[in-house]
């Protein structure tokens, strides 16, 4: 059965820490990564990564995938309390664009 | 700017009630979904939809139904609401894997 495991649940840091998500997935035929941030309404897209080693970068956030150990990354660096939200990773397999998520990473950042 | 409307934020049925949850997009996406996110468990796929009148089952589709009788709109039907249904529902349309969400139902059945 196709599963995506996020690590940790939850995490409360302080402003200006770097924190990092973890991601890992079992897919028949993977074929994409994709991270979401979602506060209090929709999930938000930030990335999708389908090659190893190539981090993607947006701000302060960044990620990179790794299919040989089947896992991913998000770091957020100098965190802000904006960035408190629930992050979800999701994967695809070969010809579908179902979205196979984890539970999901609460994360809160205090002043 | 893409858009996934559903129709309603915050409902409250009795059990036993038939309920609808409508979600449309304005995107042209062929590809629709339904999910449930509890906490703890995360997003789980109830039904999805790859083109008008077609559908598929997701990880928990008992007690749940679809229809999509147009390609921006994907209904799902509760055909009798229970208590253990009580959750937020998001409905998601998607192009080349990013799937583009709605703001959520969050349905309680009392």
């Amino acid at each position: 059965e196709d599963k995506v495991v996020q690590s940790p649940l939850s995490l409360v840091v302080h402003e200006g820490d770097t924190v990092t998500l973890n991601c890992s997935y079992e897919v028949t035929n993977f074929r994409s990564l994709l991270w979401y941030k979602q506060e209090k309404k929709a999930p938000t897209f930030l990335f999708m990564l389908t090659s190893s080693g190539i981090e993607k970068k947006s701000g302060r956030l960044s990620s990179i995938l790794d299919k040989k150990e089947l896992f991913s990354i998000l770091n957020i660096t100098a965190t802000q309390t904006g960035d408190s939200a629930i992050y979800l990773c999701a994967a695809t397999g070969a010809n579908t664009d179902k979205l196979i998520f984890g539970t999901g990473t609460r994360l809160q950042v205090f002043p | 700017d893409v858009k996934v409307t559903q129709s309603s934020r915050y409902l409250v049925k009795r059990t036993g009630e038939k309920v609808f949850l409508e979600c449309v997009q304005d995107m042209d996406h062929e590809n629709m979904f339904w999910y449930r996110q509890d906490p703890g468990l995360g997003l789980r796929l109830i039904y999805f939809s790859y083109d008008v009148k077609m559908k598929e089952k997701g990880d928990i589709p008992e007690g749940y139904s679809v229809s999509r009788e147009k390609k921006e709109r994907f209904s799902l039907i509760l055909e009798s609401a229970s208590t253990n249904q009580t959750s937020m529902y998001l409905c998601a349309s998607s192009i080349r894997q990013e799937a583009f969400f709605g703001q959520g139902t969050r349905l309680t059945v009392v």
